[in-house]
């Protein structure tokens, strides 16, 4: 059973352009979403994470838009970069036992130069 | 603080035969995840541990898998007599509150 559903699978942006990534999750226990980039070859990376208290997270080019009641949230890269080509995956976990995240399928994302 | 190392970072090896792949975690985390990803995919939790103890294990963790972290510090994950369908990244991941894991570089594992 899929608890985090990500969209889209691959999106292209031109460099400087907004890229936008959604997340949609089921379980109501979740309290924590961070966002991880990966590059071929490496370990997921955390980038920026939220939790449920705000709706609203940003950290340089990169924001976090959550919506409790509708169980979603996104990441938004502002003047996207061809270094932040790359592939994205959302997450969230639960505050309680091992607090093992579950992620989305991912969103490869391309900037146009 | 040098990161989650992993090694070996790549592994190719024959179906039936067994294969360990060891983690060391930042320093000071008591926290270490075990996690698999297949090609396309995101990661999926095998296994945790708080210090030494194996708290919780993923359905997916046939008992061809078995985990250790001994004294808390170093984990490592054995896999016997490997089949095709355990081609993979094995990632791991430490953490010292639970929220923020920090993952290593993975091992990528090719059953032939």
């Amino acid at each position: 059973q899929q608890q985090v559903k990500q969209s889209p699978q691959s999106l292209i942006v031109q460099k400087g352009g907004i890229s936008i990534i959604n997340c949609a999750y089921e379980n109501t226990a979740f309290d924590y979403f961070p966002w991880y980039q990966q590059f071929p070859g490496k370990g997921p990376a955390l980038l920026i994470a939220i939790r449920p208290d705000v709706s609203e997270k940003k950290e340089g080019r990169f924001t976090i838009s959550f919506n409790k009641s509708a169980k979603q949230f996104s990441l938004h890269i502002m003047d996207s970069q061809p270094g932040d080509s790359a592939t994205y995956f959302c997450a969230a976990s639960a505050h309680q036992g091992a607090q093992k995240l579950v992620f989305g399928q991912g969103t490869r994302l391309t900037i146009n130069p | 603080d040098t990161g989650v190392s992993q090694d070996p970072r790549h592994k190719i090896t024959k179906r039936g035969q067994n294969v360990t792949f060891r983690c060391d975690p930042i320093s000071e985390h008591n926290r270490l995840y075990w996690y698999r990803q297949t090609l396309g995919q995101g990661p999926e939790f095998l296994t945790y541990f708080q210090n030494e103890a194996q708290l919780e294990k993923s359905r997916l963790l046939s008992d061809r898998f078995s985990a250790e972290r001994p004294k808390g510090s170093f984990s490592t994950l054995e896999i016997q007599r490997t089949e095709q369908g355990d081609s993979a990244m094995y990632l791991c991941a430490s953490s010292n509150s639970g929220d923020e894991q920090y993952f290593g570089p993975g091992t990528r594992l090719t059953v032939t």
